[in-house]
């Protein structure tokens, strides 16, 4: 199974602030990654898919990049809204479509 | 607007059975697959099944397999899944998912907002 290891687990910033959290594949998955935001009581969120597209309607401070086993989030400008747990996500035809263990991020 | 509703979660004893339903609506549900995700308390995300949109092909966590069966009813645009053989680590919000494309893999880019197993004795 391909793991995914993501750091740090948590992480405290304030506003305005640009935070970057990794996630690495244990092998490669080319592009096939996803990012997840998820707050407590909802639904997750997917903020971006193929590792660096942008889902339309999220805002444009979250950025996704990498390829094969090393992948970068990273959000600019850190708004209070974005607290919450973020998750990587492989998503390539190889299962288990593992997530990350999560990175909890405090404003 | 699509949007999915989990229903079917509850108190269940170890050893015991459960079907969660998932109603889907907004959206053409055969042509997208399906999986089911869920978070124990205090814990992340976990990917559990998932199935293709025609429903010919599936696949389990090996924490589930042998135990849990995804499936899905086209003609009632709702997706199961049936629990057996629960246990207490079983104990999770189970959220219902859309995958983006036809495939039983891809982003997640819809979700339920969850039902509540609680496996205890």
């Amino acid at each position: 199974d391909i793991q995914m290891t993501q750091s740090p687990s948590s992480l405290s910033a304030s506003v305005g602030d640009r935070v970057t959290i990794s996630c690495r594949a244990s092998q490669s998955i080319s592009s096939y990654l996803s990012w997840y935001q998820h707050k407590p009581g909802k639904a997750p969120k997917l903020l971006i898919y193929a590792a660096s597209t942008l889902r339309t309607g999220v805002p444009s401070r979250f950025r996704g990049s990498g390829s094969g086993t090393d992948f970068t989030l990273t959000i600019s400008s850190l708004q209070p809204e974005d607290s919450a747990t973020y998750y990587c996500q492989q998503t390539s035809s190889t299962p288990p479509n593992t997530f990350g263990q999560g990175t909890k991020l405090e404003i | 607007e699509e949007q999915l509703l989990e229903s079917g979660g509850g108190l269940v004893q170890p050893g015991g059975s459960l079907r969660l339903s998932c109603a889907v609506s907004g959206f053409t549900f055969a042509s997208h697959g399906m999986s089911w995700v869920r978070q124990a308390p205090g814990k992340g995300l976990e990917w559990v099944s998932s199935i293709t949109g025609s429903g010919g092909r599936t696949y389990s966590a090996d924490s589930v397999k042998g135990r849990f069966t995804i499936s899905r009813d086209n003609s009632k645009n709702t997706l199961y899944m049936q629990m057996t053989s629960l246990r207490v680590d079983d104990t999770a919000i189970y959220y219902c998912a859309k995958l983006a494309y036809g495939y039983s893999y891809g982003p997640v880019d819809y979700w339920g907002q969850g039902t509540l197993v609680t496996v205890s004795s």
